[in-house]
């Protein structure tokens, strides 16, 4: 039982690049979540999605764009990256979105930095 | 969604309790209490969470005061692998889909 898999871990992009950060998920649930984090700071929520098919905006959703085609798998792109974008990003899924379950999983992290 | 407010750091002697407090006292009714923290480098980890009742589990135990404005919790016996930041978190019930994670407590255990 892997729990949350990010691929890759590390990546170095120049400005204006592309790239898709992959997320899966082996626990079944329903929600998956990214975030990204800046130095000394706490995680900011990106995009979420409650189920395969649906995606909706976090706190910091611009430059960002994600797919759920499949329950397992949540996709982060971006399509033209910043220096603002270099961060480490995230994943995280939880069975439920209620308070009492809603315990998220997180993966191990990908550090992205764009020069 | 309510904000915490925790101590920027705190040190605990190796073998010790080590006590984080969080206050949240704007806190309302169907707002549940979430502990997580984060070990150098690795994404979050869930701890504990609560709405009124202490509670305990294999790793720590949540104390939350009657009015539900402030919270404590407690790792019975700090080893030096819980230096970690703890990050306290408050939560609707069932709205919402936001976890404000803020910039937490970090904890060394001191050997």
């Amino acid at each position: 039982n892997a729990g949350v898999t990010q691929t890759p871990k590390f990546r170095v992009l120049k400005t204006g690049q592309s790239m898709t950060l992959l997320c899966a998920q082996d626990m079944n649930h329903e929600y998956m979540y990214w975030y990204r984090q800046d130095p000394g700071m706490g995680l900011r929520l990106i995009h979420y999605s409650v189920g395969e098919g649906t995606t909706a905006k976090g706190e910091v959703p611009d430059g960002y764009n994600v797919s759920r085609l499949k329950k397992q798998n949540f996709l982060l792109g971006l399509e033209s990256a910043a220096p603002s974008q270099t961060s480490v990003y995230f994943c995280a899924s939880s069975y439920s979105i209620s308070g009492w379950r809603n315990i998220q999983y997180f993966g191990a992290g990908t550090r992205l930095s764009v020069l | 969604d309510a904000k915490t407010t925790q101590p920027t750091s705190m040190d605990c002697a190796e073998g010790r309790a080590a006590n984080l407090p969080c206050n949240h006292s704007t806190i309302s009714g169907n707002e549940y209490v979430y502990w997580y923290r984060q070990i150098h480098s690795q994404g979050p980890q869930y701890i504990i969470h609560g709405l009124k009742n202490n509670e305990t589990n294999e790793m720590a135990s949540l104390i939350i005061t009657e009015d539900r404005k402030s919270s404590t919790l407690i790792l019975p016996h700090a080893t030096l692998r819980d230096t970690a930041v703890y990050y306290c978190i408050v939560r609707p019930q069932n709205t919402g889909n936001q976890f404000y994670f803020g910039t937490g407590t970090s904890l060394t255990v001191i050997p």
